[in-house]
């Protein structure tokens, strides 16, 4: 299983770009990089999926270089409510059950005014 | 829609008692998930069920812990004899297919545990 590392926590204001990268040095050729959100209080929830290049959706943007063995969640423009617990998650995207979901202790992001 | 529901939200036991947490996946999902998160950490996997077929519970801490999903969808995990290490987060997730970080996976808001 390809082991993740993030940095336990980051700061930032309002209205700023946060760019949180996560490390996958042992990522296999068949894995994405999955990103969820957790609440204070509530379940995490799944933000973005990505293999390669950059994949943008309504929420956040991933980047992932070439070699793959590092990805970067974008979040543009925070606000207060997007303080939370950000997860990065490797793992084989057709297999099934529990198979490489493991959260890790995430980064907890705090945006202040 | 309606979302994955738990309950209690939040439930006090004293050593020693039995209790029962209850969940309710999204209608349709195959797929059903028990994690523990502990306070500050990330969750973690306790046990999973496809359809009423536990496949996996290889994540349940002892022999006190026990889940079922009988018909296929309402999934009841069950402790025995609360231990004060059992004071955790209960969060269930159910997904459409078979699970795996390609079969997104929602999440209801967990029941909190506190044993006294």
């Amino acid at each position: 299983l390809a082991k993740t590392t993030q940095p336990i926590s980051m700061d930032s204001y309002e209205g700023q770009e946060v760019n949180i990268t996560c490390s996958h040095n042992n990522i296999a050729t068949n894995d994405y990089i999955t990103w969820y959100q957790q609440f204070p209080s509530q379940g995490p929830r799944f933000i973005i999926q990505g293999y390669k290049t950059k994949v943008t959706n309504e929420v956040a943007s991933l980047f992932i270089p070439a070699d793959r063995k590092s990805s970067t969640l974008s979040l543009p423009r925070v606000s207060l409510s997007d303080t939370a617990v950000y997860y990065c998650l490797v793992g084989d995207i057709s297999a099934g059950g529990n198979n490489d979901m493991r959260f890790g202790a995430g980064t907890r992001l705090t945006v202040k005014p | 829609g309606a979302g994955v529901s738990q309950s209690p939200r939040y439930k006090v036991a004293k050593r020693g008692q039995d209790v029962a947490l209850r969940c309710d996946p999204i209608s349709g999902h195959v797929s059903l998930f028990w994690y523990q998160q502990a306070l500050g950490q990330g969750p973690e996997f306790l046990t999973y069920f496809q359809n009423e077929a536990q496949l996996d519970k290889s994540g349940l801490p002892s022999d006190r812990f026990f889940a079922e999903r009988p018909e296929g969808s309402v999934s009841t995990l069950k402790i025995q004899r609360t231990q004060q290490e059992d004071s955790a987060v209960y969060l269930c997730a159910s997904s459409l297919r078979r699970g795996g970080v390609g079969d997104t996976q929602y999440f209801g808001p967990g029941t909190r545990l506190t044993v006294l």
